[in-house]
């Protein structure tokens, strides 16, 4: 079974610039959740997907954040216009049930 | 606030000691409780899990224990290895909706 998989695996952008980074969720996982982790900090929660609808995106810092899950299958994070604050390693899991998360190994971001 | 906490940064052992990685949570509504260890380049990968009508459950090696009364989690590695030197975190989950909450994390520095 193939595992969570996230693209790119860095990406270097400078402040002001877009960035969309994609989640493929384990093939059958309705649930599929974004969390970062920011500067060494804790991981922190950014939403959850049920198929293709947002159950809760409390998590969500700013408007610069969009998360789409289309289809519900993959899922991408754009964050437009990226700021230096957002620089952190961006992960994403996927679960069948309420609990059985798999995690892919992230996103470093870097804003510069 | 609501939220997971660690009481050490950096635990360093000596390998074949045993391990032990402590963490508080102050919410009392949280069900479901996780351990993940992180690798250098990966993500969160699953260690053991516990539910809050149990004080102890124990895996290969690893063994969780629940405190309710206090809020306190433990997790015990034993005969501890040079590769299980990662970053651990807890997590947990409130009793309604499925976002993880997770501590800030414990560093493990196995010694050979």
């Amino acid at each position: 079974e193939a595992g969570v998989t996230q693209f790119p695996s860095h990406s270097v952008i400078e402040k002001g610039q877009t960035v969309t980074l994609r989640c493929d969720p384990i093939s059958g996982h309705d649930n599929l959740y974004w969390y970062r982790r920011v500067m060494g900090k804790e991981i922190k929660f950014l939403l959850h997907f049920v198929k293709e609808s947002k159950q809760d995106e409390s998590g969500m810092p700013n408007n610069r954040f969009l998360a789409e899950r289309t289809g519900g299958t993959y899922s991408t994070l754009k964050v437009q216009p990226a700021e230096l604050e957002d620089s952190g390693v961006y992960f994403c899991a996927s679960s069948q049930d309420m609990n059985g998360y798999t995690f892919g190994s992230g996103t470093r971001l870097t804003v510069v | 606030g609501e939220s997971v906490g660690l009481h050490l940064p950096t635990l360093s052992v000596q390998e074949g000691d045993n391990s032990i990685i402590n963490c508080a949570y102050s919410n009392s509504a949280s069900d479901y409780f996780i351990w993940y260890k992180q690798e250098s380049g990966k993500g969160p990968q699953f260690i053991i899990d516990i539910r809050s009508n149990m004080d102890k459950r124990q895996g290969q090696r690893v063994t969780v224990l629940l405190n309710k009364t206090v809020k306190h989690l433990s997790l015990q590695i034993a005969a501890t290895q040079p590769g299980d030197s990662a970053v651990y975190f807890c997590a947990e989950k409130y009793e309604y909706g499925n976002k993880l909450v997770f501590g800030a994390g414990t560093i493990l520095r196995v010694k050979s």
